[in-house]
């Protein structure tokens, strides 16, 4: 079966502090993607980051940096020098190649204060 | 890029009257179409996975009778809560989904209040 654990509920950080959100994934596929989405007060989802299973490079994007480590199951995701409107639920999310059927995490909200 | 709308996205209706909520692709053909919903402070849930021109496959515990999908053309899925009741008040998102480049469009979601 198929699981994302987002451990932290809520997180609250002082702006220009960095955050890291934690995610840990379970799957029996061998191929797979995990994602990164942004949720802010309004509802639509945006799109952060896909990660293919094969590729364990961190990826840095402008303010944004995620660490996917294969041998622990995690890919977590660090936003640095933190600001207010980086407040949002974040979820972390899995899907296998083969389909679209895709699994969340139960998401992080972040506060983020001035 | 992929564009996918959703439409209303607010409807307020009254507790035993049925709401359609429509997903479409703007730009591209989904071969497959997800709708999810999502209970305030809770994480979003796959309700069903909709495919063009077959029935939808609906996830443990959702009932097929009440949220009804049709996805009657490669653009275009509908879900209809017939006799919606409060309990029944959620965000619902759809999804739709390219094999050309793998990738998953989110929609911009349906907010449902049933009074």
């Amino acid at each position: 079966a198929q699981k994302v654990t987002q451990a932290q509920t809520e997180i609250s950080v002082v702006e220009k502090e960095d955050v890291t959100l934690d995610c840990v994934y379970e799957t029996r596929d061998t191929t797979y993607y995990l994602f990164w989405y942004k949720q802010p007060p309004s509802g639509e989802l945006v799109f952060l980051i896909r990660r293919n299973s094969f590729d364990e490079q961190n990826e840095i994007s402008g303010r944004y940096s995620w660490n996917f480590q294969k041998s622990t199951s995690s890919f977590n995701f660090t936003i640095t020098a933190s600001q207010v409107v980086d407040s949002a639920v974040y979820f972390c999310a899995l899907r296998n190649t083969g389909g679209f059927k895709t699994i969340f995490g139960a998401g992080t909200r972040l506060f983020v204060k001035a | 890029g992929a564009v996918v709308s959703q439409h209303p996205s607010r409807v307020i209706c009254k507790s035993g009257t049925s709401v359609k909520i429509e997903c479409r692709s703007l730009d591209f053909q989904a071969t497959t179409m997800f709708w999810y919903r999502q209970f305030p402070k809770q994480s979003l849930m796959l309700m069903a996975t909709s495919n063009e021109g077959s029935k939808a496959t609906y996830e443990q515990g959702v009932e097929k009778d009440k949220f009804l999908i049709n996805h009657a053309s490669l653009t275009l899925s509908t879900l209809t809560v017939t006799s919606a009741h409060p309990e029944d008040s959620s965000f619902y998102i759809c999804s739709a989904g390219t094999s050309s480049t793998d990738t998953q469009y989110f929609g911009p979601g349906t907010r449902l209040t049933v009074l």
